[in-house]
């Protein structure tokens, strides 16, 4: 199966900072990777898609990068509302389309 | 609106068996694949398995193959997960998630709120 790893497992920062949130992937997975937003009790929603596409109705301070291994979560400019941990997921070939284990935004 | 609403979870002993079920709303069920998805208690996200639109494809996590079974049906708008041989690490929030596709890629664009699995004496 295909290995996820995010970095980092968590970070300290402070509104308005720019974040920046890698996953990288054990084997090319071309562009086959999302990005999901999970907030404390809640079901994670869908930020990005196939690597770089904004899903319907996310925040353009959102934004994702990279092919093949390495990939990059871009929040511009942090907002209250975007403390929450994050995931990202490959969806290359068939099932089983593994997560990384997480990231995890919070209040310096 | 899109909607997913989980239930069937429970307390259940080890070796034990359980029935999740997804009814869905707002959209056209039978036009999308469907996955489970978990979170053990403080834990990150485990894929668990998916189905296909009309039922015939099916994937399932190591983990749980051979004793959990996906299955839909496209009348009653369900998804279901049969869990069987349930062991104290399959103690998770259990997700449905509606599944997406655009140029090749899929995503899980939908989920429901969760439905709590406990496994323990």
């Amino acid at each position: 199966d295909i290995q996820m790893t995010q970095s980092p497992s968590s970070l300290s920062t402070s509104i308005g900072d720019r974040v920046t949130i890698t996953c990288r992937a054990s084997q090319n997975i071309r562009t086959f990777l999302n990005w999901y937003q999970q907030k404390p009790g809640k079901a994670p929603k869908l930020l990005i898609y196939a690597a770089s596409n904004l899903h319907s109705g996310v925040p353009s301070r959102f934004s994702g990068s990279g092919s093949g291994t390495d990939f990059t979560l871009t929040i511009s400019s942090l907002q209250p509302e975007d403390f929450a941990t994050y995931y990202c997921q490959q969806s290359y070939n068939t099932p089983p389309w593994t997560f990384g284990l997480g990231t995890k935004v919070e209040i310096k | 609106q899109v909607q997913l609403v989980e239930s069937g979870g429970g307390l259940v002993k080890p070796g034990g068996s359980l029935r999740l079920s997804c009814a869905a709303s707002g959209f056209s069920f039978r036009d999308y694949y469907m996955s489970w998805i978990r979170q053990a208690p403080e834990r990150g996200l485990e894929w668990v398995s998916y189905i296909s639109r009309s039922g015939d494809t099916i994937y399932y996590a190591d983990s749980v193959k051979g004793r959990f079974i996906i299955s839909r049906d496209n009348a009653k708008n369900s998804l279901y997960l049969q869990m069987g041989s349930l062991r104290a690490e399959d103690t998770a929030i259990y997700y449905c998630a509606r599944g997406g596709c655009r140029g090749g890629s899929c995503y899980l664009d939908a989920w429901g709120q969760g439905t709590l699995v406990t496994v323990s004496s």
